[in-house]
This record gives structure tokens, C-alpha cells and sequence, in this order.
């Protein structure tokens, strides 16, 4: 069956400094991979997403990053963090660009002070 | 614009049924999705409606109106454990899934 971690779960950064997120999915090949932002109150909002190795796009412009050195590990960064950042971030996997049903990961709690 | 519309926060008894609306406004149309989340955690799919109609899985149902861009998840029976948020979400034309914000779903005994 497949499985999707990702970690840490909870974090507290303060301002300015860097961030990493990382995501990996078990149990199967080659599946879209997406980084969302959850504020609370909002609908997710789409920050990158990657259909196979070293292919991101990104949604909103920011000072985040994402990249994808392996097929099933997804990293989301950061050099130097703002206050706007602090967020519930979630990482998901489909098994195609065309399915709605998404896979998500545990989540990660930001915090930035 | 793209639009997705849902109420913010509903209450419910235990044993009863309600009804979560969500109305869309999209450029397309390719499948209209529920899930669920609890306080905290991720959410977990629930429901896919692509065509006019009801699907129902166990206790709850979800239905799809494309003409009027509208939807509905129904929960029967509910339970203590349904106390959760519903986020209704609509993949477009480029199929990207819009999300709404979401509806609290509050459970009283």
C-alpha cells in the first residue's frame, strides 16, 4: 500500500531564517507531488507541485522553493523566512494529473516569531 | 475569478442529518471533490461527483447540480466523530483543483 511522511510536524522559526520540509512517498512510481499552505480561515492554497524528477512548478510567487531530487521525496525551502510563512503545510501525492484525489501527508505547524 | 463558496461553520445534534452546501464558480469543469479534516490533522477524501446526480457511500451522500454550480455533501446518523471540517474543492479546465475554505461542522450531544 502506499504511504506519505512528512516532517518535522511542528516547528518554530524565527524571522530571517531558513526552512526544510521534506515529503516522501512509498508504494508507488512516479506520482504527482504537490506542496499546499493551509491559513487558517482559507481554502489550501497551491504552492508547487512536480510531475516527475527535477520538474516544479510553481504556483505563487514567494520566497519559497521546492525541488525534487528524488522520484518519491519532495523538499520544500526556504532561505530566509517571514512572518507570512507561518502556516499549516501539507504535502500530497495523486496518481495523475487529472485525479482530484490527492493524498496527504501529516502536515507541518510553522510557526514564525 | 474562480470561486468556490461554502458556509463557514454549521451545528449539528448527534443522530441527526445535515446539509453542507458549496457552490462554484470555475473556468471548467472536471470533477467536484469533499473531504474531510479534522482539527490538525490532514484531510482525507471523501466523495467525487462528475456527473449530475447522488452518490451515496455509507452515510454520507454527495450531490452535484452542474447547471446551477452547486453541491451538497449530506451526513446521516452523525456521530460524535464527524465533527470535522468539509472542504468542497473543484478541478478546472487546466485540471488544478480550487479549494474552498471550508465548513466547520460542530456535533452536539
Amino acid at each position: 500500500s502506499q504511504t506519505i511522511h512528512q516532517w518535522p510536524a511542528t516547528l518554530v522559526q524565527p524571522v530571517g531564517s531558513p526552512l526544510s520540509l521534506e515529503c516522501t512517498v512509498e508504494g508507488t512510481s512516479n506520482p504527482n507531488l504537490y506542496w499546499y499552505r493551509q491559513a487558517a480561515g482559507r481554502g489550501l492554497q497551491l504552492l508547487f507541485y512536480s510531475v516527475g524528477i527535477g520538474q516544479i512548478s510553481s504556483e505563487v510567487p514567494q520566497n519559497l522553493s521546492a525541488s525534487r531530487p528524488q522520484d518519491r521525496q519532495f523538499i520544500l525551502s526556504s532561505k530566509k523566512l517571514l512572518l507570512s510563512d507561518s502556516g499549516f503545510y501539507l504535502c500530497a501525492w495523486s496518481g495523475g494529473a487529472d485525479t482530484g484525489e490527492l493524498f496527504f501527508g501529516e502536515g507541518s505547524r510553522l510557526t514564525v516569531l | 475569478g474562480q470561486n468556490i463558496d461554502q458556509p463557514t461553520e454549521m451545528t449539528a445534534t448527534e443522530g441527526a442529518i445535515v446539509q453542507i452546501n458549496c457552490t462554484y464558480q470555475t473556468s471548467g469543469f472536471n470533477g467536484l471533490f469533499w473531504y474531510q479534516q479534522h482539527a490538525g490533522e490532514a484531510p482525507t477524501f471523501l466523495s467525487y461527483n462528475v456527473l449530475d446526480g447522488l452518490e451515496e457511500k455509507g452515510r454520507f451522500s454527495s450531490f452535484l447540480s452542474r447547471s446551477k454550480g452547486y453541491s451538497y455533501l449530506l451526513l446521516k446518523e452523525l456521530q460524535m466523530k464527524d465533527s470535522a471540517s468539509y472542504l468542497c474543492a473543484v478541478m478546472d479546465s487546466n485540471y488544478q483543483l480550487i479549494w474552498g475554505a471550508g465548513t466547520k461542522l460542530i456535533i452536539k450531544p
